[in-house]
């Protein structure tokens, strides 16, 4: 059962561009909603994180817009550089702190 | 403030062989997590230990995988009788118990770079 369903699975953008990838979740019991950032061979960095308590949060290029409504969040990198080539998890979690995976979304931004 | 290590960064068994993962969580941290990682996918939960105790193994095969977190030490992730299929890279991740508004909850879990096991 795959609880936090990502997509696009890989996504090309080219620099300067914005790249949106998009999570749905299932568990309504799910209140934080981090994104992680992972290079090849690199264990998965936070890249970004919300709660529900909001609709958007911003830190930088890199914006979370979540839809409580609609069980949905997205990332979305503005003026995306090819230093952001990584693969991108979504990820969802209840206050244990069972933190579900999305699938992921390889990026890569040609220059 | 180190992060969460791991050891080894890679680790070759034969089939049959018993592979012994180690993970030391951040300073302070005291809930470890472990994922399974295989080759172009997701993150897949296994374990959530905190010290002594496992809380949530609903993740791991009911064979062959044990996790520990003892009091002293860091957390292993076992597995015995490898197969060709345990092929894959094992991360895990810690986490502080944080209180905030009046609630407790777990906070960020921060992953180490991860063991990959290669099975022959």
């Amino acid at each position: 059962q795959q609880q936090v369903k990502q997509s696009p699975q890989s996504l090309i953008v080219q620099k300067g561009g914005i790249s949106i990838i998009n999570c749905a979740y299932e568990n309504t019991a799910f209140d934080y909603f981090p994104w992680y950032q992972q290079f090849p061979g690199k264990g998965p960095a936070l890249l970004i994180a919300i709660r529900p308590d909001v609709s958007e949060k911003k830190e930088g290029r890199f914006t979370i817009s979540f839809n409580k409504s609609a069980k949905q969040f997205s990332l979305h990198i503005m003026d995306s550089q090819p230093g952001d080539s990584a693969t991108y998890f979504c990820a969802a979690s209840n206050y244990n702190n069972d933190m579900r995976f999305g699938a992921g979304t390889r990026l890569t931004v040609k220059p | 403030n180190a992060g969460v290590m791991q050891n080894p960064r890679h680790l070759v068994r034969r089939r049959g062989q018993e592979a012994r993962l180690r993970c030391s969580p951040m300073k302070g941290h005291s809930h470890v997590y472990w994922y399974r990682q295989l080759p172009e996918e997701g993150l897949k939960f296994m374990v959530y230990l905190q010290k002594e105790n496992i809380i949530d193994e609903s993740g791991m095969p009911k064979e062959r995988f044990s996790a520990e977190f003892p009091k002293e030490g860091p957390s292993i992730l076992r597995i015995q009788q490898v197969v060709r299929g345990d092929s894959a890279a094992y991360f895990c991740a810690s986490s502080l118990l944080a209180t905030s508004g009046g609630y407790t909850t777990r906070d960020t879990q921060y992953f180490g770079p991860g063991t990959r096991l290669t099975v022959l």
